[in-house]
């Protein structure tokens, strides 16, 4: 069974450039969530993605942006980067069940340093 | 609005030794809670959750959680330290559907066990 899968690792970027991170959910979940991990901090909620909509967004700018392809699997997408926008990104899968969303499971993220 | 304050940023125990981790959570509505545990250069693993049904949960690793709703706590324990059990750990609440699942994490404790 295999679990929350992401991609690229690891990535370096450049101020100004843009970034596009990948996600594919556990198999079954139909759920994707999006955080931002700085370094010594907790997860931070960037937004989640059902049926290919965005349904909740946290306290990011709209350089932060997302999409859901019909295989459930998910992409982030950072413009304009900035020097802050170092971090470690988590993708989190669920499963949407009798319309409550399930626990959140993550993948092991891309580190994303921008110089 | 929800959120989880982690006592303590570090948290040192003798191997053998008992393992006590605290959890305090804000919500206004009935939490889900949960604990995950994060190694070095790793996601999130999902230690255990509480989901209203019994106030002592049981997770993996030997590690359980209490619910105490007049403390708003779920602080997180372990009989016996294992020095695998080096890690960083985050504690986190959610509201269920109707707060669309994200999660709330809290600051994290780093836990290091002395052989």
């Amino acid at each position: 069974d295999a679990g929350v899968t992401q991609s690229p690792t690891h990535l370096i970027k450049t101020r100004g450039q843009q970034v596009t991170l990948r996600c594919s959910p556990k198999s079954g979940h139909d759920t994707v969530s999006w955080y931002q991990q700085a370094l010594g901090q907790g997860p931070q909620f960037i937004f989640q993605y059902y049926e290919e909509e965005e349904r909740q967004r946290g306290n990011f700018p709209d350089r932060f942006s997302g999409h859901q392809f019909p295989n459930y699997s998910s992409e982030l997408n950072v413009n304009a980067l900035l020097l802050g926008d170092s971090a470690l990104y988590l993708c989190a899968s669920s499963l949407v069940t009798s319309g409550r969303i399930d626990t959140q499971y993550f993948g092991p993220g891309t580190r994303l340093t921008v110089l | 609005a929800q959120s989880v304050t982690q006592l303590g940023s570090h948290v040192s125990v003798s191997e053998g030794a008992l393992v006590l981790l605290r959890c305090n959570y804000s919500s206004s509505v009935p939490p889900y809670l949960f604990w995950y545990v994060q190694y070095p250069n790793q996601g999130l693993q999902l230690l255990l959750k509480y989901t209203s049904a019994a106030t002592l949960v049981k997770g993996i690793n030997g590690f359980e959680a209490e619910f105490k709703k007049s403390e708003t706590s779920f602080h997180l324990t372990k009989p016996s330290a294992h020095m695998s059990d080096a890690a960083e750990y985050f504690c986190a609440v959610t509201g269920g559907y109707n707060q669309g699942g994200k999660l709330i994490f809290g600051q994290g404790t780093e836990l290091s066990v002395k052989p």
